[in-house]
Formats: structure tokens, sequence, C-alpha cells
């Protein structure tokens, strides 16, 4: 079975711009969480959508939102870029809402974004 | 404070150390506790999910969580080159999956 799948895999993007970012959990898993890690810190956690509804929101500014489909697949997207942006941005893909003893949560290899 | 803190090293062991990586953690809601490794450039990979206080053990690696003192481990047996990585405690709480990562430790194991 695939894994949690991410695209693109590197993206550079201009201050000011736009970007989307693109998420398939594992098959059968319902919850996907988005989480932006800069290089040598851990992972900040963005957004959890659970049934294409959203159930968590980190400190993030409004120029993130997300959304999640019908077919479980997410959307990450970044308004206004800023240099600070440059990041890893993973998902994180998880069969249930909760943690629970049957809910590990599995990551994608991540988008490498960087703004000049 | 951050809600987990964890030492970023490096840490460097020669091959075949018993490893041992730390985490505390300030919010006595979290239940729940993960190890993940991460590779450079890589997502991370769950290496160990364990609930509230105890041990668990999986091949050469054993997480041990004390709540009682806020503190959580991974202990990794004859390590090899191959363990070179980031390794990242997490903790979750509540009703949804908001995982609170520590710093990461970067772990060097020379042959």
């Amino acid at each position: 079975d695939a894994g949690v799948t991410q695209s693109p895999t590197h993206l550079i993007k201009t201050r000011g711009q736009h970007v989307t970012l693109r998420c398939s959990p594992i098959s059968g898993h319902k919850s996907v969480s988005w989480y932006q890690q800069v290089l040598g810190q851990g992972p900040q956690f963005i957004f959890q959508y659970y049934e294409k509804e959203e159930r968590g929101r980190g400190n993030f500014p409004d120029r993130f939102s997300a959304r999640q489909f019908p077919n479980y697949s997410s959307e990450l997207n970044v308004n206004a870029l800023l240099l600070g942006d440059s990041a890893l941005y993973l998902c994180a893909s998880s069969l249930g809402q909760g943690p629970s003893s049957g809910n590990t949560i599995y990551f994608g290899e991540g988008s490498w974004l960087t703004v000049v | 404070q951050k809600e987990v803190e964890q030492d970023p090293g490096p840490l460097s062991v020669p091959e075949g150390a018993i490893v041992s990586l730390n985490c505390t953690y300030s919010n006595s809601a979290f239940q729940y506790f993960m190890w993940y490794r991460q590779y450079s450039r890589k997502g991370p990979e769950l290496l160990m999910y364990t609930y509230s206080s105890g041990n668990k053990e999986d091949g050469r690696f054993t997480a041990q969580v004390d709540k009682s003192s806020k503190y959580i481990s991974l202990f990794i047996r004859d390590s090899q080159p191959s363990d070179s990585a980031t390794y990242l405690c997490a903790a979750v709480s509540g009703g949804y999956n908001k995982l609170i990562f520590g710093a990461g430790t970067r772990l060097a194991v020379h042959p």
C-alpha cells in the first residue's frame, strides 16, 4: 500500500505569491494534518481535517488555509508568501480523529518550499 | 517554556553503543507519546507509540514514559551507523491529533 504522498516535493516561490501543496493520505485514513518544519526545529502543527471538516488549528496567520476533499485528500494554501514561510511542509495521515492506541499518525516525505 | 523540551545534541557514539535519548514535557494532559526518526531532508518515520506510563520494546528500541516526572526516553541498543538521524519526541492530548514535538536530537553513530 502507498504511504502518505505529497506534491510537489520541491518548489521555489517569490515573496507575495501564493502556493498550493497537496496530500493524499494512506488508503482508508480519514484524517489529514499539516505541519510546518523550519530547519533545525521540530514540526509545528498547522491544521487537522477529519471527515472534511477542520478539527484543529495551530497558531498560524490567516494566510494559511486548507481543505479536505471527499476522497480525503487535502490541500494547504498559503497566500502572500513571506521569506519566513520557507520550510518543509509535512502532511500526516491517521485513521481517526483523535489519539488512541490504534490511531497511529504517519507522515509523508514533505514539500520543500523556498521563498525568495 | 516549550511544552516539550528536547536536547538538540548533536550526540555522537561508537557503533554498538547503547543510546539514550530524552525529552521532558510540561502538560499533564499529555497521554500519548511518540518517537519519530527523521533522516536528512526526509519526512519523520514513526518508531514507537506509547500510552501513559510504562515501557514498550520493539527490537533494538525501547520507549519509556514516566508521567510522574514528565519524562520520556528512547533507548537504542547495539546502535548502527544507519541509526544516524534526528530523533523527534512528540506528545498528543485532547480530542484531535495535534502533535507537540520537541526540537529533535541529532544522533551520529560512527563505525
